[in-house]
């Protein structure tokens, strides 16, 4: 069973910085990698797939990068609205098998 | 318009049986597959398991393994699942996602559906 690892659990970033969110793949998922954003009382939201796709209506201040066990999320210039819990999930099995991280929460410094 | 339309709260007692609904429209039901993630009050996303649309073939989450069933109606295009002997730990709420395609992740969610299991 692959693991999904994310750090740092919370990060406390100004409005207008960067932030950068780390996830780790216990196992090489190759680029099968999603984020998802969640505000409170919401459902998650699809961000980025495929490792560095972004979802169809997401802004580009938010990137993926990474293959294999290592993926980063970065946020370029934090918006009031981005504060929130961002998960990455793998879906790098056949049939259907997903796995998320724990999460981290983006708040305000 | 994609939507996911899921049934309402429930409350249960401890050993009883739930099973959450989630109508589809806006698309071609059976062109994709269904997964159920449910999220405990202040924890994270856990995955329950997924369904295709297109002829009923299911894939569990080994921790849910014989407690959970997921089921599909093409004719009404909705979505089920079903847990059975429920736990205080249960207590989550349930969402139902679109699988966006094959090796893909989930690109429409529901609402999400309460359940609370109490004596």
């Amino acid at each position: 069973e692959i693991v999904m690892t994310q750090s740092p659990a919370t990060l406390s970033v100004s409005p207008g910085e960067r932030a950068t969110l780390s996830c780790r793949a216990s196992q090489s998922v190759s680029s099968n990698l999603a984020w998802y954003q969640q505000k409170p009382g919401q459902a998650p939201r699809l961000l980025i797939y495929g490792a560095s796709t972004r979802a169809t209506g997401i802004p580009a201040r938010f990137s993926g990068s990474g293959s294999g066990t290592e993926f980063t999320l970065t946020i370029s210039s934090l918006q009031s609205e981005d504060f929130a819990v961002y998960y990455c999930q793998q879906y790098n099995n056949w049939p259907p098998l997903f796995t998320f991280g724990p999460g981290t929460k983006v708040d305000i410094k | 318009q994609v939507q996911l339309v899921q049934s309402g709260a429930e409350v249960k007692k401890p050993g009883a049986s739930v099973k959450v609904s989630c109508k589809a429209s806006g698309y071609t039901f059976t062109s994709y597959g269904i997964s159920w993630v449910r999220q405990a009050p202040g924890q994270g996303l856990e995955w329950m398991g997924w369904i295709s649309a297109y002829n009923g073939n299911t894939n569990y989450a080994q921790k849910l393994q014989g407690r959970v069933t997921m089921t599909t109606d093409t004719s009404t295009s909705t979505a089920y699942m079903e847990l059975r002997s429920l736990r205080s730990d249960d207590t989550a709420v349930y969402y139902c996602a679109r699988v966006s395609g094959v090796l893909l992740p989930f690109d429409y969610w529901g609402q999400g559906t309460l359940v609370t299991v109490s004596s």
